[in-house]
């Protein structure tokens, strides 16, 4: 599976909006780009995935760089519970996929 | 509604004694399952998965062992314990077909070694 590589830390500003970055050099044409985050002493959660479109949901909007070599995660109005681990995945579907998870970017959303 | 269930939550266990640690998914049938690491202040280790009843993947050798009884439930199991297994540990699941892809995680099972 392709690496990933994302700033290990980050601050942003309640109500602001916050930009998480991964670059994904490597990746293959059938793997996708998976965002998850881990708040302290919790089982990590999905947040949203990609293959080539960009994408948006209620939590957050993943942007895709057209060569597909890097991606941004878009908190639009960053609160104090978005504080947690974000960690960005590449990993084709298939039946007996698994996701290795790096180690992230620890985001702190400041009042 | 899909739910997933870990137990026990917490555990402390002398070094030498043995470990079962317990995941069922309830609402789905046929998933894939995973087991988890996370030691402290680091990022999660694949231990196992599993796609179906009977088949287990290891990604890491250790002195650790996972189960799949039945078709929602997954076991982790050791034998006898090293300091090293303290951790928390993750159960998780997803759908065994389609292009979805999202994992499902459990509350988490923290297991200190003494």
């Amino acid at each position: 599976d392709a690496k990933t590589t994302q700033p290990p830390s980050m601050d942003c500003a309640e109500g602001r909006a916050a930009n998480l970055p991964c670059n994904h050099s490597t990746i293959s044409g059938n793997e996708y780009v998976y965002w998850y985050r881990q708040i302290h002493s919790q089982g990590p959660q999905y947040i949203i995935h990609g293959l080539k479109n960009n994408e948006t949901n209620e939590m957050a909007s993943l942007i895709i760089t057209e060569d597909r070599k890097s991606s941004t995660l878009i908190l639009p109005h960053a609160t104090l519970r978005d504080t947690a681990v974000y960690y960005c995945i590449v990993s084709p579907v298939s039946n007996d996929y698994k996701l290795s998870f790096g180690a992230g970017t620890t985001v702190t959303v400041r009042a | 509604s899909q739910t997933i269930h870990q137990w026990p939550a917490t555990l402390v266990q002398p070094v030498g004694s043995p470990l079962s640690l317990e995941c069922t998914v309830e609402g789905t049938s046929n998933p894939n399952l995973y087991w988890y690491r996370q030691a402290a202040g680091r990022g999660l280790q694949l231990l196992f998965y599993s796609v179906g009843i009977g088949q287990i993947s290891s990604e890491v050798p250790q002195n650790l062992s996972a189960s799949r009884p039945q078709d929602r439930q997954f076991i982790l199991s050791s034998k006898k314990l090293l300091l090293s297994d303290s951790g928390f540990y993750l159960c998780a699941w997803r759908w065994g077909t389609g292009a979805g892809g999202e994992l499902f995680f459990g509350e988490g099972s923290r297991l200190t070694v003494l």
